[in-house]
């Protein structure tokens, strides 16, 4: 059964904010939200996690409802660069990657 | 830093043949991974390493061996490789503290 459910695709114009929804129903008390992209041809990059808080770097913020049965990913200004396709990931704490269930993701097309 | 580096970037292989996929990283980290991409299938786990002398099994191991003779590489033989092999193969390093994974750039592998 899969853990997380996306949306196949999404469009976002350029210059504005892309959101992009995930929901984990099924997420334990002990597993974490992460979110990886792939960009055309190229592996997989970390993007941001979180537990229960709202998270930010200098890449994206991550979203988290209060129940943590679902979480949104908001790249705040993007660019044409940020076309990839994008993963959510719930796991149990700790970076490795043994526990990366990656499911096929969201592509997102960015629009000039 | 050059981070995690594999050879070669593609290869044609005759199917019966045998084959090697490097993988260097350069950050020390104790965790190392093969993956698979398929067009539709995602990324799949093929064998792992949590430290340097030990391996595991992924989720499809089989055809596949590894080994991991020290910190710094972990490459992947296909000993008599099929056309089913033909994929995309990205390796992966993490390390217990930190909270992402890092993937290569991956080996495109067809095999005729």
């Amino acid at each position: 059964d899969a853990k997380t459910t996306q949306p196949p695709s999404m469009d976002c114009a350029e210059g504005r904010a892309a959101n992009l929804p995930c929901n984990h129903s099924t997420i334990s008390g002990n597993e974490y939200v992460y979110w990886y992209r792939q960009i055309h041809s190229q592996g997989p990059q970390y993007i941001i996690h979180g537990l229960k808080n709202n998270e930010t770097n200098e890449m994206a913020s991550l979203i988290i409802t209060e129940d943590r049965k679902s979480s949104t990913l908001i790249l705040p200004h993007a660019t044409l660069r940020d076309t990839a396709v994008y993963y959510c990931i719930v796991r149990v704490g700790g970076g490795g990657a043994d526990g990366l269930t990656f499911g096929k993701g969201t592509h997102l097309i960015i629009q000039p | 830093t050059a981070g995690i580096t594999q050879a070669p970037t593609s290869q044609i292989l005759a199917a019966g043949r045998s084959m090697t996929l490097r993988c260097t990283q350069d950050m020390r980290h104790n965790a190392m991974y093969w993956y698979r991409q398929d067009l539709g299938l995602g990324l799949r786990l093929i064998h792992y390493s949590n430290t340097a002398g030990t391996t595991g099994k992924g989720e499809v191991p089989d055809g596949y061996s590894v080994s991991r003779a020290n910190t710094d590489d972990f490459p992947l033989t296909l000993a008599s490789a099929v056309p089913s092999q033909t994929s995309v193969y990205f390796c992966a390093s993490s390390d217990p503290i930190r909270t992402e994974a890092f993937f290569g750039q991956g080996t495109r592998l067809t095999v005729v």
